[in-house]
């Protein structure tokens, strides 16, 4: 089936520094990928969604100047975090979607959590 | 505009005993729908998705969900739960006419006591 690897799957940074967080897609081609946050106890907030080749359209709210995405590839999406606080602390999951054929699949990655300090 | 309810934050039950996780749905076009299953600290797998055709879905790990339209629902059961069914639960809705995004319900945690 598809597989989605996103690395790191934890990070601990200083507050002030940048964090990249790379989302692939390992056996299937994948046009769009999306960022989602998670807050402890709380469902995914979508963040952003990311087209291979063009820029990324944000949701409402997002800082794009502060969580940058590049989706250079067909199958690498990266999230930078710049500048990180500790209010940016929280779990950070990709997606990505493929045309199955008749309908959208999506395949999410493993998740990585962000530590501030 | 497409809206995913989970009626309960929280469900306990004992180890053997039926599973019922609800979710109401709505949407402006005939809805794909999802249920993922989420582990502390994981990503999510998904469980079982319904795409227009039985409405009667069956999942992996003994899961299945019911599509009904004049209920708006699409609960998630299983007859006998597991020490390892313990998690999180989503009920997820494609939003659009092509089902561009994924519109997440808030989750429901599942306790399963022995």
């Amino acid at each position: 089936g598809a597989v989605v690897s996103q690395h790191p799957s934890r990070v601990i940074c200083k507050s002030g520094t940048s964090v990249k967080i790379e989302c692939r897609s390992l056996d299937f081609q994948a046009t769009t990928m999306f960022w989602y946050r998670q807050f402890p106890k709380q469902s995914l907030m979508l963040m952003a969604t990311s087209n291979e080749g063009s820029k990324a359209t944000y949701e409402q709210g997002v800082e794009k100047d502060k969580f940058l995405i590049n989706h250079a590839s067909l199958t690498l999406s990266t999230l930078t975090v710049t500048s990180a606080h500790p209010e940016d602390s929280s779990f950070y999951i990709c997606s990505a979607r493929a045309w199955t054929g008749a309908n959208y699949g999506y395949t999410f990655g493993s998740g990585t959590r962000l530590t501030v300090v | 505009a497409q809206s995913v309810t989970q009626l309960d934050s929280h469900v306990s039950v004992s180890e053997g005993t039926p599973v019922l996780l609800r979710c109401n749905y709505s949407s402006s076009y005939s809805p794909s729908l999802f249920w993922y299953v989420q582990h502390p600290n994981k990503g999510l797998q998904l469980l079982l998705k319904y795409t227009s055709a039985a409405t009667l879905v069956k999942g992996i790990n003994g899961f299945e969900a019911e599509f009904k339209k004049s209920e708006t629902s699409f609960h998630l059961t299983k007859p006998s739960a597991h020490m390892s069914d313990a998690a999180e639960y989503f009920c997820v809705v494609s939003s659009g006419e092509y089902g561009n995004k994924l519109v997440f319900g808030a989750g429901t945690i599942l306790r399963v006591k022995s």
